[in-house]
């Protein structure tokens, strides 16, 4: 069964630091992964995508996710953190054609804090 | 484009009384999922319905959970009797059915649900 585990439930940074959320996946078959994040009393919003041959994806917002086969990983960076970057953010993966479903699976969530 | 309407908001009740959550997909999407959010964990799919059919209800408990979606647009969740571990956010989503490789899926703000 596919699984996602967020290492961290919680990171602090100052505003303009690296910001970096780990994610790593647990499916014999590379599934297509995602990154959402969510602001308080909001639904869920996509940061990006991963569902192709590149392994380097760009969302919104200036982040981005690099897909690591060997490591099994989508960690979540961006070079410069604004204090409205705060939320709380969520890995998630999904089955490809041909596999059974098409929910999607989250981790626990990582809450990003921003301090000036 | 409208996004995902969920209504109430907000709902506090006693245990053992019963409570009910409405969806409003955005138009033209056949897919439809009902996922459950406890405080501090990530979204965890309950049911999902391509059209009016039910695709995937695995997770739901069926001794007090209900959900229909009437002609394939609008959906209801229903909780028969709560309890105090049914406290969390509902989130609603929606897509267009599988076609290609991936379909966006897009949240309502969810439901926030109190049970004392």
């Amino acid at each position: 069964a596919q699984s996602v585990t967020q290492l961290g439930s919680h990171v602090s940074v100052s505003e303009g630091a690296l910001v970096l959320l780990r994610c790593n996946y647990s499916s014999s078959v590379p599934p297509y992964l995602f990154w959402y994040v969510q602001y308080p009393n909001q639904g869920l919003q996509l940061l990006l995508k991963y569902t192709s041959a590149a392994t380097l994806v760009k969302g919104i917002n200036g982040f981005e996710a690099e897909f690591k086969k060997s490591e099994t990983s989508f960690h979540l960076t961006k070079p410069s953190a604004h204090m409205s970057d705060a939320a709380e953010y969520f890995c998630a993966v999904s089955p490809r054609p041909g596999q059974a479903g098409t929910a999607l699976i989250f981790g626990k969530g990582t809450t990003l804090s921003v301090s000036s | 484009e409208a996004g995902v309407a969920q209504s109430p908001r907000y709902k506090i009740i006693e245990k053992r009384q019963s409570v009910a959550f409405w969806c409003n997909p955005i138009s033209g999407h056949a897919t439809l999922y009902w996922y459950q959010q406890i405080l501090g964990q990530g979204p965890k799919l309950l049911i999902q319905f391509q059209n009016n059919g039910v695709v995937d209800d695995s997770q739901l408990p069926k001794d007090r959970f209900s959900a229909e979606r009437l002609k394939g647009v609008d959906s209801t969740l229903k909780i028969q009797p709560a309890k105090l571990e049914d406290s969390a956010v509902y989130l609603c989503a929606s897509s267009l059915a599988r076609q290609g490789p991936y379909n966006e899926q897009f949240f309502g703000p969810g439901t926030r649900l109190t049970v004392l």
